[in-house]
């Protein structure tokens, strides 16, 4: 069993809509949890981080921790073509720079 | 402000040869993580690096090796290399350890033949 799991895509949502990304972790201990997004030929960046259980939000993009069910989701609201990308899931086990990545979600967003 | 600068961008070896990648830092941070990239695997943790210590390691063969330098730039070596290690090796830089925030550079692309 993978450490970090994502459905791989292609996730098609028209324009304006909402776009939900699920990520599930295997181990308990896991203390952080990121958002990153990477664009085709580039290198990830994070749009989001979570370490207690609830929703947070930045701007359109909400992210949601469940500890006892072990998953991660990310909420991208009014989507924007420019939010077509790829999303990569990130757990952090014991608080060390050393993080275990899903094979990330593919977003399209359609005009 | 600089970010995370990779050498070289591109490089072609063959079965066998050894290779060095270096990594610069953003300014002032002291963390270095070093990722492979590959579209079967993902991204996986290969070590990283703060205050010229190895901190962490993944799950990666002894081929696999790195340092940091006083000035935090990092390089990692990979020796005897194979046809499975071709892939996009990211370096990522932290202001501190435990941060959780990571920035990437834009990676060294290793095509191995």
């Amino acid at each position: 069993q993978k450490e970090v799991e994502q459905n791989s895509g292609p996730l098609s949502v028209p324009e304006g809509a909402i776009a939900s990304l699920n990520c599930t972790y295997s181990d308990r201990g896991s203390q952080s949890f990121f958002w990153y997004r990477q664009y085709s030929g580039k290198s990830p960046e994070l749009i989001m981080s979570i370490y207690s259980n609830g929703d947070k939000e930045d701007g359109r993009f909400t992210a949601q921790l469940n500890k006892a069910s072990q998953y991660v989701s990310l909420l991208i609201r009014d989507s924007q073509p420019s939010d077509s990308a790829t999303y990569l899931c990130a757990v952090n086990l014991n608080n060390f720079n050393k993080f275990y990545f899903g094979s990330g979600t593919k977003l399209n967003v359609k005009p | 402000k600089a970010g995370v600068t990779q050498t070289p961008r591109y490089l072609i070896k063959t079965r066998g040869q050894q290779v060095t990648l270096s990594c610069s830092p953003i300014s002032g941070h002291r963390s270095v993580s070093w990722y492979q990239q590959t579209p079967g695997q993902g991204l996986q943790f290969l070590f990283e690096y703060f205050s010229e210590t190895q901190r962490n390691k993944g799950n990666f063969p002894g081929r696999f090796s790195g340092r940091q330098f006083s000035n935090s730039r990092s390089e990692m070596n990979v020796s005897t290399l194979e046809l499975g290690d071709s892939a996009l090796y990211l370096c990522a830089s932290s202001p501190l350890p435990n941060t959780g925030e990571l920035f990437f550079g834009e990676g060294s692309r290793l095509t191995v033949l």
